[in-house]
C-alpha cells in the first residue's frame, strides 16, 4: 500500500458525459501527478500539481481540467467523454517535488 | 522527443534469475526507474538508479545501466511466482520550476513457470 488513495474504483459512465475522480496524496506529500494508462497510448503523464499550483503539463486535452485543493486531495475531470477516454487513471504523489512517485491503486473509467 | 523501449513478455522458470531490459533515447534523463505492476493494482516503484550510477543492487533487484548505449537492465534473481507482473522501465527529466516529467515504457510482462 503506497499510502496513495483513489476513488471511486471503478467508473462506468456514456458518452458526452462528465467525470470526477479524486486522489488523496500520501501524508506529507505536497506533489499529485495524474497519468492515463491504456492498452494503445502506454501510461502518458497528463498534470502536475505542487502545494496547489499547477506545475508541468503532459499530455492533457483540453477537455480534461485537474486541481489541487488547500487539503492538498486532488480531482481530475473528464469533460465531453468520448469512448477513447475509457483507461486506467493514476494519481502519484512526492514529497515536495523529489523525483519519487509513488502511485495509488487507479480508478478504472469505462466510456459506453 | 522522449521514448522507452522494452520487450513485451518474458518468461522465466521459478529460481532461475529474470533479466528485463529497456532502451532509451533522451540522454539527459536524472533517474532511470523500475516500477512493478500487479493485476488490478497501481505502479510500485521498485528501485531507481540516478544517471551518473552504473550499477545498484537491492536485495535480489540489480539494475545495470549503460549511458553510452542508453540500455538499462532489472535483474531479478531466484526469481519466484509473485514477481510474476508487469515491469515498467521509465525515465525523468527535469522539466524545470522543481518538476520532474516520467515517460514510461510500454511494459514487460514477466510470467514465472512453477
Amino acid at each position: 500500500d503506497s499510502g496513495v488513495t483513489q476513488t471511486p474504483k471503478h467508473l462506468i459512465t456514456a458518452t458526452g458525459q462528465r467525470v470526477t475522480l479524486r486522489c488523496s496524496p500520501r501524508s506529507g506529500d505536497l506533489s499529485v501527478y495524474w497519468y492515463q494508462q491504456s492498452l494503445d497510448q502506454g501510461l502518458q503523464f497528463l498534470i502536475q500539481y505542487y502545494n496547489g499550483e499547477e506545475r508541468a503539463k503532459g499530455n492533457i486535452l483540453e477537455r480534461f481540467s485537474a486541481q489541487q485543493f488547500p487539503d492538498l486531495h486532488s480531482e481530475l475531470n473528464l469533460s465531453s467523454l468520448e469512448l477513447g477516454d475509457s483507461a486506467l487513471y493514476f494519481c502519484a504523489s512526492s514529497v515536495g517535488q523529489s523525483h519519487e512517485q509513488y502511485f495509488g491503486p487507479g480508478t478504472r473509467l469505462t466510456v459506453t | 522527443g522522449e521514448d522507452v523501449e522494452q520487450s513485451l513478455f518474458l518468461s522465466v522458470r521459478e529460481g532461475d534469475s529474470s533479466v528485463i531490459n529497456c532502451t532509451y533515447t533522451d540522454s539527459s534523463s536524472t533517474y532511470l526507474y523500475w516500477y512493478k505492476q500487479e493485476p488490478g493494482a497501481g505502479l510500485q516503484l521498485l528501485t531507481y538508479i540516478f544517471s551518473n550510477m552504473d550499477m545498484k543492487q537491492d536485495q535480489r533487484l540489480t539494475v545495470l545501466l549503460n549511458k553510452k548505449d542508453k540500455h538499462l537492465s532489472l535483474r531479478i534473481a531466484d526469481t519466484q511466482t509473485g514477481d510474476s507482473a508487469i515491469y515498467f522501465c521509465a525515465e525523468s527529466t527535469y522539466s524545470g520550476a522543481g518538476s520532474y516529467q516520467l515517460t514510461f515504457g510500454k511494459g514487460t510482462k514477466l510470467s514465472v513457470i512453477p
